[in-house]
């Protein structure tokens, strides 16, 4: 059972454009959702998050945006750098658990 | 902020040996502790996790053993080693207060 999906496993964006990553989730307890990225051969790194009762958090070139009643985020990447060519997983926690579910993550490659 | 200790970085070892990869936290105490694998081209699978000293949840059934004998060290093991144990290894520190989870560097092991 795949609570947390990320059906594009790769996206590709020309350099100085946005970057729309998306994720789906199918259970209504998640009330927290984060976005990792990830270097190949390097653990991966914190990005931003935002809690269910939010719709939109921004962090700089980054923004995910939060649509609960149709269980989906979206990480927004504005402007596109090379140095954002990386795996990003987007990740959910139940509440009261120790546990966070992983998307399979999405393989961005921004194109020069 | 956290550092995440992870060693060593590679490991290459025949199929029916042990194996020992050890964790270790800084700049936090108390932390929740998480041992995750990452098979080539596939999402984070967690494979145990620990919310205090001697404490550990396994998630997956499987040919590996978790233990955590100081409040910031987390070690994985194994007695015989499998083909199918290959992987990258992932050790993860977090709290239940801030839910982001913080990433060591983690280990390639290639059993052969």
């Amino acid at each position: 059972d795949q609570q947390v999906k990320q059906n594009s496993p790769s996206l590709s964006v020309q350099e100085g454009r946005i970057s729309i990553l998306n994720c789906d989730y199918t259970n209504s307890m998640f009330d927290y959702f984060l976005w990792y990225k990830k270097y190949p051969a390097e653990g991966p790194t914190f990005l931003i998050s935002i809690s269910s009762i939010k719709d939109k958090n921004e962090d700089g070139r980054f923004t995910v945006f939060l649509n609960k009643s149709a269980k989906h985020l979206s990480l927004h990447i504005v402007p596109s750098q090379p140095g954002d060519s990386a795996v990003y997983f987007c990740a959910a926690r139940k509440d009261s658990n120790y546990q966070l579910i992983w998307g399979a993550g999405t393989k961005l490659i921004i194109k020069p | 902020s956290q550092t995440i200790h992870q060693w060593p970085a590679t490991l290459v070892q025949p199929v029916g040996s042990p194996l020992s990869l050890e964790c270790t936290v800084e700049g936090t105490s108390n932390p929740n502790l998480y041992w995750y694998r990452q098979a080539a081209g596939r999402g984070l699978q967690l494979l145990f996790y620990s919310v205090g000293i001697g404490q550990i949840s396994s998630e997956v059934p499987q040919n590996l053993s978790a233990s955590r004998p100081q409040d910031r060290q987390f070690i994985l093991s194994s007695k015989k080693l499998l083909l199918s144990d290959s992987g990258f290894y992932l050790c993860a520190s977090g709290s239940a207060v801030t839910y982001e989870q913080y990433f060591g560097p983690g280990t390639r092991l290639t059993v052969t």
